[in-house]
């Protein structure tokens, strides 16, 4: 099991820029949620996506997008790059069925705006 | 809305020493509790959870943690580190009634680094 898988690890791109994040969660799981982590702090919810719809979203602007595909796996799109969306970026998945499911977190999108 | 205060930023400790690091909460509604390791490059491993029943909850790596209600505090234990256990670790909550209603939304901590010197 290859558990939760992120890519690219690293990306750098320009400020105005739009930038794609892909997720695959790991087996079983069809619940997948994305997370910032600014240098320095803890990871911040951006949103959760569950039957291929979002569920629930964090105090992110509408720059941040998703979707959730038939097979579970994720894409995150940031629109309009800021310098602040300097980030890592986390991936974690679980199965539906409340906290007893562990979720699991990918190893993470490392992305720099300059 | 839910909020955590991880009390100190970095925990500098000998190995073989103990270890506590502290998480404070802030929730109007029941929440349930969480650490999570985060090593060097890597994502985040849960360490431990509280969900309900005993306020003492033993994790991975030997570490325990003990949920107290009246001080709002989830502390994080070890009795003698290694030097492995150099990494950074996270305190989040997350709340129970949109846990069973619109899935899991951890909300974290800042973060406490604990290095573990020979």
């Amino acid at each position: 099991d290859a558990g939760v898988t992120q890519s690219p690890t690293h990306l750098i791109k320009t400020r105005g820029q739009q930038v794609t994040l892909r997720c695959s969660p790991k087996s079983g799981h069809d619940t997948v949620s994305w997370y910032q982590q600014a240098l320095g702090q803890g990871p911040q919810f951006i949103f959760q996506y569950y039957e291929e719809e979002e569920r629930q979203r964090g105090n992110f602007p509408d720059r941040f997008s998703g979707h959730q595909f038939p097979n579970y796996s994720s894409e995150l799109n940031v629109n309009a790059l800021l310098l602040g969306d300097s980030a890592l970026y986390l991936c974690a998945s679980r199965v539906t069925g409340g906290p007893r499911e562990t979720q699991y977190f990918g190893p993470g999108t490392r992305l720099l705006v300059l | 809305a839910q909020s955590v205060t991880q009390l100190d930023s970095q925990v500098p400790v000998f190995e073989e020493a103990p270890v506590e690091l502290r998480c404070n909460y802030s929730s109007s509604v029941s929440v349930y509790l969480f650490w999570y390791v985060q090593y060097p490059n890597q994502g985040l491993q849960l360490l431990l959870k509280y969900l309900s029943g005993s306020t003492l909850v033993k994790g991975i790596n030997g570490f325990e943690a003990e949920f107290n209600k009246s001080q709002t505090s989830f502390h994080l234990r070890k009795p003698s580190v290694h030097i492995s256990d150099t990494a950074e670790y996270f305190c989040a909550v997350s709340d129970q009634e949109s846990e069973e209603t619109s899935g899991s939304r951890l909300t974290f901590g800042e973060g406490t680094q604990l290095t573990v010197n020979p």
